[in-house]
């Protein structure tokens, strides 16, 4: 692994189905984000996590958890899955956890629930 | 946290300099200035970061007035390559608050052949 992975790359979920989105850096970054994109709406954070042990909520948290058990996962959950989280989701990390920290992007889940 | 403000998107043709400005009226002292690509399908990549004057990299140069309202983002000689969306973000270089960073929609630019 090199980098940051997501899995899966895509996915169609029936409505009120659980989903986890994964995501995993080997880069030993402290910080981790979860971002949903949107047409028309740009990529907006869901969750962080300044270090392992520690979550955060993000600009649209609702319908959304997660977990930081170690330094390199972060997984997404969505619980009750509804239609208006259909959206392409990224993954990103950060050596620290400032604002001017660079972040590493995922290559993003696509995710589409009917 | 400082708002900024950039053109929903620009066109230019290949060999051409783009230079994409972008506003942060309200910037504060310990904010620095953050542009991003993204290339379709993909994630959003770190490209340049600056405070103030000017700041050059092998991808692209960013400049800052003194009063730092402001930043433009310059490509020299653009390819069908760079056509990409660029996010101007603004964040404070002190503090742990990461969840105030603020992507926006960026700017959309194509190159044309």
């Amino acid at each position: 692994i090199a980098g940051i992975t997501q899995a899966p790359t895509s996915q169609i979920l029936a409505a009120g189905r659980r989903m986890t989105l994964r995501c995993t850096q080997d880069m030993r970054h402290n910080a981790m984000y979860w971002y949903r994109q949107d047409l028309g709406l740009g990529l907006r954070l869901i969750h962080y996590s300044n270090t392992a042990g520690t979550t955060g909520k993000g600009e649209v948290p609702d319908g959304y958890s997660v977990s930081r058990a170690n330094t390199d996962d972060f997984p997404l959950t969505l619980a009750s899955a509804v239609p208006s989280q259909t959206s392409v989701y990224f993954c990103a990390s950060s050596v620290g956890s400032r604002a001017v920290d660079e972040q590493f992007f995922g290559p993003g889940t696509r995710l589409t629930v009917l | 946290l400082a708002k900024t403000t950039q053109p929903i998107s620009m066109d230019s043709y290949e060999g051409q300099e783009v230079n994409i400005t972008c506003s942060h009226n309200n910037i504060a002292t310990n904010d620095y200035i953050t542009w991003y690509q993204q290339f379709p399908s993909q994630g959003p990549r770190f490209i340049i970061q600056g405070y103030k004057t000017k700041v050059t990299n092998e991808v692209a140069s960013l400049f800052i007035p003194a009063d730092r309202k402001s930043s433009t983002l310059s490509l020299p000689r653009v390819s069908l390559s760079d056509t990409a969306v660029y996010y101007c973000l603004v964040g404070d270089i002190r503090t742990y608050n990461t969840d105030k960073l603020i992507f926006g929609t960026g700017t959309r630019l194509q190159v044309f052949p």
